[in-house]
């Protein structure tokens, strides 16, 4: 079975403009959360989506917005890029809200 | 504060010296606690969830054990290939609250 599948796995971005990063679960999940990892830290929690609504958010500021589809995927939006959003983004899938993550390989986003 | 903080911050080990990390919580309502091992550029890999004090799980030369408010996670005869991060994260309502992990390297 495929794991959580997440593209791309690697861009570039110039300050100022938007990024759209894809998340496929685990077939059968229907949660996905996304995370941002900073270099030499633990992930940070961005949002959690289950059965396409929102249930958590974590403390990022709103040019930070994410949906999920009928299908359970998923898409993380970033608008108005910063330096510091330079960051690999990880998406993790569990059947619920309450079990087990299992996440993707990431996105590495380069700001520059 | 929520807070999940793991020591030491970084482990360098002969092969086949045993050693432990510590992961310390001050979560209220903890929903299970979790292990993971990151390698460079990856993805976290899951490793285990423990949910109640006195829990123990085992994994090959890993073994994970929880307290009321700690976690520690013994590797015992280690080999260069154990060599990553190692992430413990505390389920926290509706987020995983992850430590900044130890990084193990294991020599020859």
């Amino acid at each position: 079975d495929a794991g959580v599948t997440q593209s791309p796995t690697h861009l570039i971005k110039t300050r100022g403009q938007h990024v759209t990063l894809r998340c496929s679960p685990i077939s059968g999940h229907k949660s996905v959360s996304w995370y941002q990892q900073v270099l030499g830290q633990g992930p940070q929690f961005i949002f959690q989506y289950y059965e396409k609504e929102e249930r958590g958010r974590g403390n990022f500021p709103d040019r930070f917005s994410a949906r999920q589809f009928p299908n359970y995927s998923s898409e993380l939006n970033v608008n108005a890029l910063l330096l510091g959003d330079s960051a690999l983004y990880l998406c993790a899938s569990s059947w619920g809200t309450g079990d087990g993550y299992t996440f993707g390989s990431g996105t590495r986003l380069t700001v520059v | 504060e929520d807070q999940v903080t793991q020591s030491p911050e970084a482990l360098r080990l002969q092969e086949g010296e045993s050693s432990s990390l510590n992961c310390s919580y001050t979560v209220s309502g903890l929903r299970g606690l979790f292990w993971y091992r990151q390698d460079p550029g990856k993805g976290p890999e899951f490793l285990f969830t423990l949910y109640s004090a006195g829990e123990e799980k085992e994994k090959e030369r890993l073994k994970a054990t929880l307290t009321k408010k700690e976690s520690f996670l013994h590797i015992t005869a280690p080999k260069p290939e154990d060599s990553a991060t190692y992430l413990c994260a505390v389920h926290y309502t509706d987020k995983l609250i992850f430590g900044t992990g130890t990084r193990l390297q294991v020599f020859p």
